[in-house]
């Protein structure tokens, strides 16, 4: 069953909007962490945000901000004011406990975001 | 710090050669990660490491591939034989302990089979 789930292939926005990137997931845990990731045509992938389940408030980077609606199990990324240097891919990601110490993280297929002059 | 450090960036080869993957985590990270990225499959986990010990190689494809970390400061991921249905970006994250969470990913290394 897909634990993370991008519903939307490609966006487009005008620079300087804000735009919402959905990300929704599934889990029994209670215990996750929710990422969102940025991969532009160069393909490195970049951090960006981090939400922890029990985070009461919702993250914020900069220009980047994480809607967390845990009861939905959604955490959809928001990008104000945007920027030609944010087109790129964007990846929602989870990590939930796993034996052992380690654990591991499950990647969206994710969102092709084009901003436009 | 220099960051997660992959090479080779790119590598051409022919179906059936071999093909080593090398990776250089964070100095202090003690966890190491092996991805792969294909446009079908999207980004795969296929092994990670706790200080040096593979814990889950259950995402390897099958026995072609082989990881090992012999130190702390280096892995690599080997194809043998190589097939062109691994033509991927690979990628080597890691990720320090201490009940850290963020992966930082190398650049990545493109594999072309053909």
């Amino acid at each position: 069953a897909q634990k993370i789930t991008q519903t939307q292939p490609g966006m487009f926005v005008q620079e300087k909007e804000a735009v919402t990137l959905d990300c929704t997931y599934d889990t029994s845990d209670q215990s996750y962490g929710l990422f969102w990731y940025k991969q532009p045509s160069s393909g490195e992938m970049i951090f960006l945000i981090y939400q922890g389940s029990y985070d009461e408030q919702n993250a914020t980077e900069g220009r980047y901000s994480l809607n967390f609606q845990k009861a939905r199990k959604s955490a959809n990324l928001v990008i104000s004011a945007s920027q030609l240097g944010d087109s790129a891919m964007y990846f929602c990601a989870m990590r939930e406990p796993t034996e052992g110490s380690a654990r591991q993280l499950t990647f969206g297929s994710g969102t092709q975001l084009t901003v436009l002059p | 710090d220099a960051g997660v450090i992959q090479s080779p960036r790119h590598e051409v080869t022919e179906m059936g050669q071999e093909v080593t993957l090398r990776c250089k985590p964070i100095s202090g990270h003690n966890s190491l990660f092996w991805y792969r990225q294909t446009m079908m499959r999207g980004l795969e986990l296929l092994i990670y490491f706790n200080n040096n010990v593979p814990i889950d190689d259950s995402g390897m494809p099958e026995d072609r591939f082989s990881a090992k970390m012999p130190n702390a400061s280096f892995s690599t991921l080997k194809i043998q034989p190589s097939e062109p249905r691994d033509s991927a970006v690979y990628f080597c994250a890691s990720r320090s302990g201490a009940g850290a969470n963020v992966l930082t990913f190398g650049a990545g290394s493109r594999l072309t089979v053909l």
